[in-house]
């Protein structure tokens, strides 16, 4: 199975803080590659796919980027709706798998 | 609007054997573009795959689970349905069933409409 390494596993940020998160594959995935967000008590919602398409309705201050074995999910200008889990996932191949995840905290 | 539910039992005991049942609704799970993954994640912990059927019933399943898990639907009723022989306390987790898709000209497995999810846990 491909394993998916996020990092870093927290960040404590602040409101308006550009915030990058990285999730690296251990094998290439071409562009097959999903991001998340996830509240407590809350499913996931789909914010990225293909690497660097925005799924619709998501803001624009949310953007991805990568291609093989190296991906980032970048938050522009943290919102405080934005603080929340962040998983990747690996769309390439069957068994799916997800990063560990990203909790980003208030500073 | 596309919705999913999950059901079934909040409580099992171990050795016992788990079935969730997922609803859709606003898509048809015979439609060619469309299929149903369930996921799962243990209290504070990662997500986890565990099966995926395709709309011509086509099946896959998690290498670490395969041997316990069986994924099945019925179109008539737009359930898809999940099951889990053996449970132990280790699966006690909030399983969610979520939707894929197809985009351009590729079936695609990110998931952009997920059930609210089930807790359940496995306690004798």
């Amino acid at each position: 199975d491909i394993q998916m390494t996020q990092s870093p596993s927290s960040v404590s940020a602040s409101v308006g803080d550009r915030v990058t998160i990285t999730c690296r594959a251990s094998q290439g995935i071409s562009s097959w590659l999903a991001w998340y967000q996830q509240k407590p008590g809350k499913a996931p919602k789909l914010l990225i796919y293909a690497a660097s398409n925005l799924q619709s309705g998501v803001p624009s201050r949310f953007s991805g980027s990568g291609s093989g074995t190296d991906f980032t999910l970048t938050i522009s200008s943290l919102q405080p709706e934005d603080f929340a889990t962040y998983f990747c996932q690996q769309t390439n191949s069957f068994s799916l798998t997800f990063g560990g995840g990203t909790k980003v905290e208030i500073k | 609007q596309v919705t999913l539910k999950e059901s079934g039992p909040v409580l099992v005991k171990p050795t016992e054997t788990l079935t969730l049942t997922c609803t859709v609704s606003g898509f048809s799970l015979s439609n060619g573009r469309m299929g149903v993954s369930w996921v799962r994640q243990p209290p504070g912990k990662a997500l986890e795959w565990l099966a995926h059927i395709f709309s011509n019933d086509e099946k896959s399943y998690s290498t670490s689970l395969k041997s316990r898990v069986t994924i099945s639907k019925d179109t008539s009723k737009s359930q898809v349905v999940l099951t889990m022989t053996n449970m132990d306390p280790v699966d006690t987790a909030t399983y969610y069933c979520a939707r894929s898709g197809f985009w351009s000209g590729y079936f695609v497995f990110h998931f952009d409409y997920w059930g609210q999810g089930i807790l359940v846990t496995v306690s004798s």
